[in-house]
């Protein structure tokens, strides 16, 4: 039963430009949240997709954006990057509201030069 | 707004110990509460999830208690192992279908 599947795992961007992630969620699970992990801090709520719906949204700017699929993957895109978007970016996938818990993948390591 | 804390930051034990790693949330109306590990540059993987009825889970050497009342959770880890060295967040969902994370606790385990 496969996990959570991220891509790209590593992606070096410059300042300015925009980057795409995506995500696959484990089988059965309907939900996508995505979060930013900065080095050495605990990772940060950035928005929440079901039904194809941005369902929540953390303090993050309008730069970041994201799109789920009809098959629950889900894609999560940046703009106008900034050094300080440098981060591990997870996906985790889950049964609505997260009752049964989450399950995350590997992370994007997202660095901008 | 949520917050939680983990208490120790850091620790380092020798091989063989029993420890506890804390976890307090201001905001005790939480939906359940998630204990995660992450190694280092890797994603989080789930070690036990206590829904806010239950007091406490366990999973092999590992066991983790949830008092709601007071917003603490604690990981109690037996007989350490080296291969226990790693990051353990604790993350509480408050029911808005968002985790609210701790910033970890870095735990070594020396052989």
């Amino acid at each position: 039963d496969a996990g959570v599947t991220q891509s790209p795992t590593h992606l070096i961007k410059t300042r300015g430009q925009q980057v795409t992630l995506r995500c696959s969620p484990k089988s059965g699970h309907d939900t996508v949240s995505w979060y930013q992990q900065a080095l050495g801090q605990g990772p940060q709520f950035i928005f929440q997709y079901y039904e194809e719906e941005e369902r929540q949204r953390g303090n993050f700017p309008d730069r970041f954006s994201g799109h789920q699929f009809p098959n629950y993957s889900s894609e999560l895109n940046v703009n106008a990057l900034l050094l300080g978007d440098s981060a591990l970016y997870l996906c985790a996938s889950s049964l609505r509201q997260g009752y049964y818990g989450y399950t995350f993948g590997s992370g994007t390591r997202l660095t901008v030069v | 707004k949520q917050e939680v804390t983990q208490i120790p930051a850091a620790l380092s034990v020798p091989e063989g110990e029993n420890l506890v790693l804390n976890c307090s949330f201001t905001d005790s109306a939480i939906y359940n509460l998630q204990w995660f590990r992450q190694d280092p540059g890797k994603g989080l993987t789930s070690l036990l999830l206590i829904q806010s009825s239950q007091r406490e889970q366990t999973s092999g050497r590992l066991n983790a208690s949830l008092d709601k009342s007071s917003g603490r959770s604690t990981l109690y880890i037996a007989a350490s192992q080296p291969g226990d060295s790693a990051t353990y967040l604790c993350a509480v969902n408050s029911g808005y279908s968002t985790l609210t994370f701790g910033k970890g606790t870095m735990l070594l385990v020396s052989p």
